[in-house]
C-alpha cells in the first residue's frame, strides 16, 4: 500500500525559504519510471503542479516557479524535499506530495496548508 | 488562468448522466493522455481516469472518460449525492515551457 505524508511549517513569512518534506511508504524511488511530484492549491482556487523528481535524479519544474524551487531525494530515507524560497502571501496553499508511476499522479498524500504572513 | 479550461460547475439529478469538458491544445491534450481526478471537500484529489479512458482499480464504471482532437470528457452515469466534489482534469504540456497543467476545476451540484 503507498502511501505519503508532507510535513512542513504551517506559517512562514514573507521573504522566507519555505521547505516541505514529503515521506512516503510502499514505494522506492529508485524503482525505474517512479517519480513523486508536488502539486499546491490555494484556497478556493484550482490545482498547481510545482516539481516532480524521477528515480533516476531527473528533475523537472514549473516554468513560472523554476527560480524559486529546488527538488531533492534521499532514497534511503524515504523522502522527497521541496525548496521554495522568496515566500509571498500568494504562495498560501495546501501543498500535496504524490506519487507518479508510468503514468497518473496516483497517489496523493493528504495535503499540508502553509500560510505566508508577517 | 488555468491552461486547460473547464466549466466552473455542472449539475444533475441522481440517476442522471452529466458530462464535463476539458479544453486544451495541440501541446498537451492534443498528443498527451488526459487524466481526471476528484476532489471532495476538505480531501486530496484521487484519480478518477487515466490514459484518456482507463480506470484505476476500484473506480466504478459509472465514471468514464473520452478524448476527441484538443478536448475531453468526463461522464458519470448514475449520479449519486456522493458524486458532489470538484473534478479537475490534466495533462503534461509538451511545449517550450514542458510541464504538467490543470484545468480550472468544475464544480458538480447534485440537486
Amino acid at each position: 500500500q503507498i502511501t505519503l505524508k508532507e510535513s512542513g511549517p504551517t506559517l512562514v513569512k514573507p521573504t522566507q525559504t519555505l521547505t516541505l518534506t514529503c515521506t512516503f511508504s510502499g514505494f522506492s524511488l529508485s524503482t525505474s519510471g517512479v517519480a513523486v511530484g508536488w502539486i499546491r492549491q490555494p484556497p478556493g482556487k484550482a490545482l498547481e503542479w510545482l516539481a516532480l523528481i524521477y528515480w533516476d535524479d531527473d528533475k523537472r519544474y514549473s516554468p513560472s516557479l523554476k527560480s524559486r524551487l529546488t527538488i531533492t531525494k534521499d532514497t534511503s530515507k524515504n523522502q522527497v524535499v521541496l525548496t521554495m524560497t522568496n515566500m509571498d502571501p500568494v504562495d498560501t496553499a495546501t501543498y500535496f506530495c504524490a506519487h507518479k508511476g508510468s503514468d497518473a499522479f496516483d497517489i496523493w498524500g493528504q495535503g499540508t496548508m502553509v500560510i505566508v504572513s508577517s | 488562468q488555468s491552461v486547460l479550461t473547464q466549466p466552473p460547475s455542472a449539475s444533475g439529478t441522481p440517476g442522471q448522466r452529466v458530462t464535463i469538458s476539458c479544453s486544451g491544445s495541440s501541446s498537451n491534450i492534443g498528443t498527451n493522455y488526459v487524466y481526471w481526478y476528484q476532489q471532495l471537500p476538505g480531501t486530496a484529489p484521487k484519480l478518477l481516469i487515466y490514459s484518456n479512458n482507463r480506470r484505476p482499480s476500484g473506480i466504478p464504471d459509472r465514471f468514464s472518460g473520452s478524448k476527441s482532437g484538443t478536448s475531453a470528457s468526463l461522464a458519470i452515469s448514475g449520479l449519486r449525492s456522493e458524486d458532489e466534489a470538484d473534478y479537475y482534469c490534466a495533462a503534461w504540456d509538451g511545449s517550450l515551457s514542458a510541464s504538467w497543467v490543470f484545468g480550472g476545476g468544475t464544480k458538480l451540484t447534485v440537486l
